[in-house]
């Protein structure tokens, strides 16, 4: 399967200020995802980033706070703009491999973000 | 249309088996199941299609009833490394994932 990685591992940043996280895969994939999940709670999907057009978002999310990047096959960068506490959270990325005859999701090791 | 998991917690001694179940409100074209453990990212456990077959590897297995929109979990003689979060995620169609409520299992001694 895939190996991805992440970078930050993890920031604190102030209130107002933006984020931009890194996700970098070892083989070239189709599909990547941005996922936040907040403290005990479950993986929210973000948008799917498609390579060489705009992202994908899911009901909730908007461009202007999470500015989606994918400028190829194997890398992608979320912003997390105009900083607030509630923003506080693991933000993971994600990509579709076809390994055993079914597309399987596999996750980074997450960006811890605080915001204060 | 997030689906449930039940119990939403639940403690084992080892050796005990568990079941985890997952449902959802709209038709599945398919079931996966990750499990979490604190402060990591989820890992991958297994797939489950439409029309396809209960699955397995080692002591965890799953099950599919596409006509309930439901998918279980079974873990048989339960190991202290099987404690974490196990989540199910749904698919309707060639799609997004999205995952359920979650489910915390603590194995102990």
């Amino acid at each position: 399967s895939a190996v991805i990685s992440q970078k930050p591992s993890r920031d604190i940043c102030q209130r107002g200020t933006s984020l931009t996280i890194q996700c970098q895969v070892d083989s070239q994939v189709t599909m990547m995802f941005w996922y936040r999940q907040q403290p005990g709670q479950s993986l929210t999907l973000i948008a799917t980033a498609n390579q060489g057009s705009e992202a994908t978002y899911e009901s909730g999310f908007v461009i202007d706070k999470f500015p989606i990047s994918r400028p190829n096959l194997t890398f992608s960068t979320l912003t997390v703009s105009n900083l607030s506490p509630e923003d506080s959270s693991i933000y993971l990325c994600s990509v579709e491999d076809f390994w055993t005859g079914a597309y399987e999701q596999y996750f980074g090791p997450g960006t811890r973000l605080t915001v204060t | 249309q997030q689906p449930v998991q039940s119990p939403q917690a639940v403690i084992l001694r080892e050796g005990e088996d568990a079941v985890i179940n997952c449902s959802s409100s709209k038709a599945l074209y398919s079931v996966h199941w990750y499990r979490q453990k604190h402060g990591e990212a989820p890992v991958f456990l297994m797939i489950l299609l439409k029309g396809g077959e209960q699955k397995g590897h080692d002591k965890i297995s799953a099950s599919f009833n596409e006509k309930k929109q439901q998918s279980s979990l079974y873990l048989t003689a339960s190991q202290l490394s099987y404690s974490g979060t196990y989540f199910c995620g749904t698919q309707t169609g060639a799609n997004n994932l999205f995952f359920g409520t979650g489910t915390r299992l603590t194995v102990i001694p």
